[in-house]
């Protein structure tokens, strides 16, 4: 039972390169949530998904895309990387009900 | 931002002391959980309150939940060089919505 996995763990891209974080759980979670995490800031909700073919804007979606591909995974996309998107990304499940949401170990990303 | 301020950013106490930290949220909530990160690493559940309930313990952990003041607050006791990490509390919205606080940096000397 691995839980929540990121992949890559480290990322740097050139300024307008694009990308795509990957995401699975293997709790049998219907939620699945993207965060990026910046000094200070917290935690700030970029997408979610309540439940597999379903996705909505959070809080920070601009330069961002989604795609829940099944219920087990949730990928996150930056079409074109700018400096401003250099943070700390992590991906989140949680049990039905808003109930405890698990967490991957974050993606380190550097845009230059 | 759903989510309001936590306070204070940064606690530095002896090991043995309590440390109270709070949160504030905007609307109605359905429940407010408290999260722990260690440097670097995912955030880690460590309680839950629903909006109906004033007062939760688990072991250490005690937190309250005022819905009147939009506000909770989560107190260790007797804490340990272990404790020290970040703590964020998260309002919970539509039963799927997680929305974090900016964190309180608690630093338990030993």
């Amino acid at each position: 039972n691995a839980g929540v996995t990121q992949t890559p763990k480290f990322q740097v891209l050139k300024t307008g390169q694009s990308m795509t974080l990957q995401c699975a759980q293997d709790m049998n979670h219907n939620s699945m949530y993207w965060y990026r995490q910046d000094p200070g800031m917290g935690l700030r909700l970029i997408y979610y998904s309540a439940s597999e073919g379903t996705t909505d804007k959070g809080e920070v979606p601009n330069g961002y895309n989604v795609s829940r591909l099944n219920k087990r995974e949730f990928s996150l996309r930056l079409e074109s990387a700018a400096p401003s998107q250099t943070s700390v990304y992590f991906c989140a499940s949680s049990e039905a009900g808003g109930l405890k949401a698990f967490f991957g170990q974050g993606t380190r990303l550097t845009v230059v | 931002s759903q989510q309001g301020e936590e306070d204070p950013q940064a606690l530095s106490i002896q090991e043995g002391e309590n440390a109270t930290m709070n949160c504030s949220y905007k609307t109605s909530i359905n429940n407010l959980q408290w999260y722990r990160q260690n440097s670097g690493r995912g955030l880690v559940h460590l309680i839950l309150i629903r909006s109906n309930e004033r007062e939760k313990h688990s072991g250490r952990l005690r937190v309250t939940l005022d819905t009147s003041k939009k506000s909770s607050s989560l107190l260790i006791t007797a804490s340990r060089a272990a404790d020290t990490a970040s703590y964020f509390c998260a309002a919970i919205y539509n039963f799927n919505k997680f929305y974090f606080g900016s964190g309180t940096k608690l630093n338990v000397k030993p």
